[in-house]
C-alpha cells in the first residue's frame, strides 16, 4: 500500500518561503508523476504541479516563477517550495501521485497559514 | 484552460434516494478523462470514478458516472447516510489540471 505523509511548518511569514515535503511510503519512483494540490478555505482543490520520475517538472501558470516541485529519490521524498508568500497562499496542501496525470494515491493534507 | 461548471450548488436528499450531479466544461475534455470525487470535511479527496465512466477500486455500484466531451454526470442511486460531502469533477487531460466548484450533498 502506497502511503504519502506531508510534513513542513504549519506558519510561514508574507514574503518568506514556503517548504513542505511529502514522505513516500510503499513505492519507488521508478515511475509515475509526484504532484501537489492545495485548497483554500472553502474552495475546490488547486493544481500545483508535478515532478515526473524523470526529472520533468510542471507547474500551473499562476505560480510559475515562484515554484519548485523536486524529488529526492534516496530519501523516498519530493518536495514544494513555494517563494515569496501572501495570504493567498494560505491553504491545505496535499502531496499525490499519479499513474498519468490522474491521481490515485492522496496524502491526507497539512495545513499552511500565511500569516505575521 | 477548462473551466469545469457544477451543478447544483447544493443537493439535499433522503435517505433511499437518487442524487445526479452534473458538470459542464467549457472545451471538450480529451479521451473522456473525467474523474469525480468526494471529499468530507478536511479530508482528502476520495476518488469515485475516472474515465467519466469507470468505478475506482472499492467504490460500490451505486455510484456511476456518465457523458462525453462537454458533459458530464454522476449518479448516486439509493443515497446513504455515509454519502454526504462535497463532490468535484476534475479533469486530466490538459494542463492546468482543474477541478469544478463542487456540489454539495446533503442527507436529510
Amino acid at each position: 500500500q502506497v502511503l504519502l505523509q506531508e510534513s513542513g511548518p504549519r506558519l510561514v511569514k508574507p514574503s518568506e518561503t514556503l517548504s513542505l515535503t511529502c514522505t513516500v511510503s510503499g513505492d519507488s519512483f521508478s515511475s509515475g508523476y509526484w504532484s501537489w494540490f492545495r485548497q483554500p478555505p472553502g474552495k475546490g482543490p488547486e493544481w500545483i504541479g508535478y515532478v515526473h520520475f524523470s526529472g520533468d517538472t510542471k507547474y500551473d501558470a499562476s505560480l510559475e516563477g515562484r515554484v519548485t516541485i523536486s524529488l529526492d529519490t534516496s530519501k523516498h521524498q519530493f518536495s514544494l517550495n513555494l517563494r515569496f508568500v501572501t495570504a493567498a497562499d494560505t491553504a491545505l496542501y496535499f502531496c499525490t501521485r499519479g499513474g498519468g496525470w490522474l491521481v490515485d494515491v492522496w496524502g491526507k493534507g497539512t495545513t499552511v497559514i500565511v500569516s505575521a | 484552460e477548462i473551466v469545469l461548471t457544477q451543478s447544483p450548488g447544493t443537493l439535499s436528499l433522503p435517505p433511499g434516494e437518487r442524487a445526479t450531479l452534473s458538470c459542464r466544461a467549457s472545451q471538450s475534455v480529451g479521451r473522456n478523462y473525467l474523474a469525480w470525487y468526494q471529499q468530507k470535511n478536511g479530508q482528502a479527496p476520495r476518488l469515485l470514478i475516472h474515465g467519466a465512466t469507470s468505478r475506482a477500486t472499492g467504490i460500490p455500484d451505486r455510484f456511476s458516472g456518465s457523458g462525453s466531451g462537454t458533459d458530464f454526470t454522476l449518479t448516486i442511486t439509493r443515497l446513504e447516510p455515509q454519502d454526504f460531502g462535497v463532490y468535484y469533477c476534475h479533469q486530466y487531460a490538459y494542463s492546468p489540471l482543474t477541478f469544478g466548484g463542487g456540489t454539495k450533498v446533503e442527507i436529510k
